[in-house]
């Protein structure tokens, strides 16, 4: 079984301020990662990913996410927020094997600020 | 280039008509899913392909059904729609389940009336 916790459905920061965005994950077996970042009456696209090595993963636009075994936490930040970041963002956790089907987290909005 | 297309982007059924959703892909890849997803609300997997492999949820409505006829389709037929399935459907395709990117279509937004 697994489980994907966003923390704050909804995160508002200034324009050229830190991005931070919560997900925590429970999973029974190792598991893989994800960040999707979904505008409006758009489809999810893949903002970045884990599934093995390096625990910290650089995505697109300028985000990157830290795996953390110990405090099973996937957080998802980018140092200078842009008012195109605006948009719905999802984490996915999806166990390690070929069987796996991912599980979405319910969403957090993030609000850009000029 | 469009690699996950859904058509039509906005669908306008009565309850009870039934309703086809479809999906197409460029990526030869061996999975597509279903999702449903309502306003502020995770996706919800319905279904998926592996390959001709059918995988239904089991918490999927009957009234969900889905049909993949090759590599690069996949439809959804929803047989009598209700106000309740008003939603965003979005497909999704991956190379395989093992922790594969999934590419997800811009959705179809089905309105019941």
């Amino acid at each position: 079984a697994q489980s994907v916790t966003q923390l704050g459905s909804h995160v508002s920061v200034s324009e050229g301020a830190l991005v931070l965005l919560r997900c925590n994950y429970s999973s029974s077996v190792p598991p893989y990662l994800f960040w999707y970042v979904q505008y409006p009456n758009q489809g999810l696209q893949l903002l970045l990913k884990y599934t093995t090595g390096a625990t910290l993963v650089k995505g697109i636009n300028g985000f990157e996410a830290e795996f953390k075994k110990s405090e099973t936490s996937f957080h998802l930040t980018k140092p200078s927020a842009h008012m195109s970041d605006a948009a719905e963002y999802f984490c996915a956790v999806t166990p390690g094997t070929n069987a796996g089907k991912s599980t979405f987290g319910d969403g957090t909005t993030l609000t850009v600020k000029p | 280039d469009a690699m996950v297309i859904q058509n039509p982007r906005y669908q306008v059924t009565q309850f009870g008509k039934p309703v086809t959703l479809s999906c197409s892909q460029t990526l030869n890849h061996n999975v597509m899913y279903w999702y449903q997803q309502k306003s502020s609300q995770a996706p919800k997997l319905l279904f998926h392909y592996y390959d001709k492999d059918f995988n239904n949820e089991a918490d999927t409505p009957d009234n969900f059904q889905s049909r993949r006829p090759n590599t690069s389709f996949c439809f959804l037929d929803i047989r009598s729609p209700g106000l309740g399935d008003a939603a965003m459907y979005l497909c999704a395709t991956s190379r395989d389940r093992a922790g594969d990117t999934q590419y997800f279509g811009p959705g179809t937004r089905l309105t019941v009336l």
